[in-house]
């Protein structure tokens, strides 16, 4: 059964970048999408975009673009959020999760989720 | 953007009673394949989110029966047929017809 690995916490400077890695362990991307979502402390989910890795071509929230990228790399079944130019808004829990692209079953499962923190 | 919204926001149940969360979308969550692309997740304390529902009313894997999905077009519902302790988190609805996917505020359950 395939689970979504992320990579861990990172602290971050106003005005930087940040890289959130996730790898399908026990399976791959073939045939899905990988869909990112974040949630700020205390607060509800909000979706930031996704991909399919197979065509390669990303959709972001339109609140994000310019600021976002989505990339996945199908060799190593490993998907990537990259924002930059971190406020503190941008303080959050991301989670990666699997999307199933062709014919809707919902978003499964979840990878553990990524602190990020944007402080001077 | 599809705006979703639910109620109640918080939910305070006694172990063995039911529970009902309502959830409505500002347009049609019925695709033209006849599925409405409406799911539920919840998110319990310290975890992730977790698929409960997804097109409305088909439980995922390993889902307890007594959780079940209804509704079609703007109109869904949770219900939960007897809350027990381990349902305690906050549940979210989200509609997956359209991108941006967008997400009720949560309803938190409780036990009393």
């Amino acid at each position: 059964q395939v689970q979504l690995v992320q990579s861990g916490a990172e602290v971050k400077k106003p005005g930087s970048s940040v890289k959130v890695s996730c790898k399908a362990s026990g399976g791959s991307f073939r045939n899905y999408a990988v869909t990112w979502v974040r949630q700020a402390p205390g607060q509800g989910l909000e979706w930031m975009g996704g991909i399919i890795p197979v065509f390669g071509t990303p959709k972001y929230a339109q609140k994000l673009q310019g600021r976002v990228t989505i990339i996945a790399d199908e060799s190593t079944n490993t998907a990537y959020l990259e924002l930059r130019s971190l406020t503190s808004e941008d303080t959050a829990v991301y989670y990666c999760v699997r999307d199933p692209a062709f014919g809707w079953s919902g978003l499964d499962p979840w990878g553990q989720g990524t602190l990020v923190t944007v402080s001077s | 953007d599809i705006v979703m919204t639910q109620s109640p926001l918080s939910l305070p149940v006694t172990p063995g009673e039911p529970a009902s969360i309502s959830c409505r979308s500002s347009q049609s969550l019925l695709n033209d394949n006849g599925f409405n692309y409406l799911d539920w997740y919840v998110q319990k304390p310290g975890q992730s989110p977790q698929l409960l529902i997804s097109l409305a009313s088909n439980r995922a894997s390993g889902v307890p029966d007594r959780f079940s999905g209804s509704g079609s077009g703007t109109d869904f519902t949770l219900k939960i047929s007897r809350v027990e302790a381990e349902d305690v988190g906050v549940y979210y609805c989200m509609q997956g017809l359209q991108t941006p996917y967008t997400f009720g505020q949560g309803t938190k359950l409780e036990i009393k």
